[in-house]
């Protein structure tokens, strides 16, 4: 069963406008979530994480909220450009054996597109 | 910056062949990982080692092993390529799973 779901696997926005990438995870004792961006023919690169003693982290032109009683975290992109087209994957982790961070549990992608 | 260097970009192999996928990284880490990335299937853990000889299975071992004889070198194994083998494979590498750094990736056609 999946511990972190992204529902949608595509989104289409224009540039200049917000983009919001939504993440749900299953797993109260994740305790740390990061998002990861990815090119074609590319690895994924690190782009924002948020630890759960948190609501809120910013970077930039990048938010990412966290919502603990909803198990929900989002990522917005304001605004967005069209070199921000990518697949976004949400990561979460949680305190593993012998009390060690566990390994991250991705998402399946969200596949941004910004048009210009 | 934390560099990992996968071996091939690309690579086409037969089906049956022993396949070997290289990784390595220049920043001391301890944890390792070899990923699968396939359309609508996400990110899918293969394999994870913790320190030098160590090794965990993740959840689609089956068909792959791995070698980690030195801390900076971790190796995917395809024992006899199969076509649903075909992917885009990934190594990361961590000192904590607080964040991993990817490879660029080996995209490996089986046929």
């Amino acid at each position: 069963d999946q511990q972190v779901k992204q529902n949608s696997p595509s989104l289409s926005v224009q540039e200049g406008r917000i983009s919001i990438l939504n993440c749900d995870y299953t797993n109260s004792m994740f305790d740390y979530f990061l998002w990861y961006k990815k090119y074609p023919a590319e690895g994924p690169t690190f782009l924002i994480s948020i630890s759960s003693i948190k609501d809120k982290n910013e970077d930039g032109r990048f938010t990412v909220f966290l919502n603990k009683s909803a198990k929900h975290l989002s990522l917005h992109i304001v605004p967005s450009q069209p070199g921000d087209s990518a697949v976004y994957f949400c990561a979460a982790s949680g305190r593993g054996r012998g009390g060690s961070q566990g390994n991250l549990i991705f998402g399946k992608g969200t596949k941004l597109s910004v048009k210009p | 910056d934390v560099k990992v260097t996968q071996s091939s970009r690309y690579l086409v192999k037969r089906t049956g062949e022993k396949v070997f996928l290289e990784c390595v990284q220049d920043m001391d880490h301890e944890n390792m990982f070899w990923y699968r990335q396939d359309p609508g299937l996400g990110l899918r853990l293969i394999y994870f080692s913790y320190d030098v000889k160590m090794k965990e299975k993740g959840d689609i071992p089956e068909g792959y092993s791995v070698s980690r004889e030195k801390k900076e070198r971790f190796s995917l194994i395809l024992e006899s390529a199969s076509t649903n083998q075909t992917s885009m494979y990934l190594c990361a590498s961590s000192l904590q799973t607080y964040g991993y750094t990817f490879g660029s990736g080996t995209r490996l056609t089986v046929v």
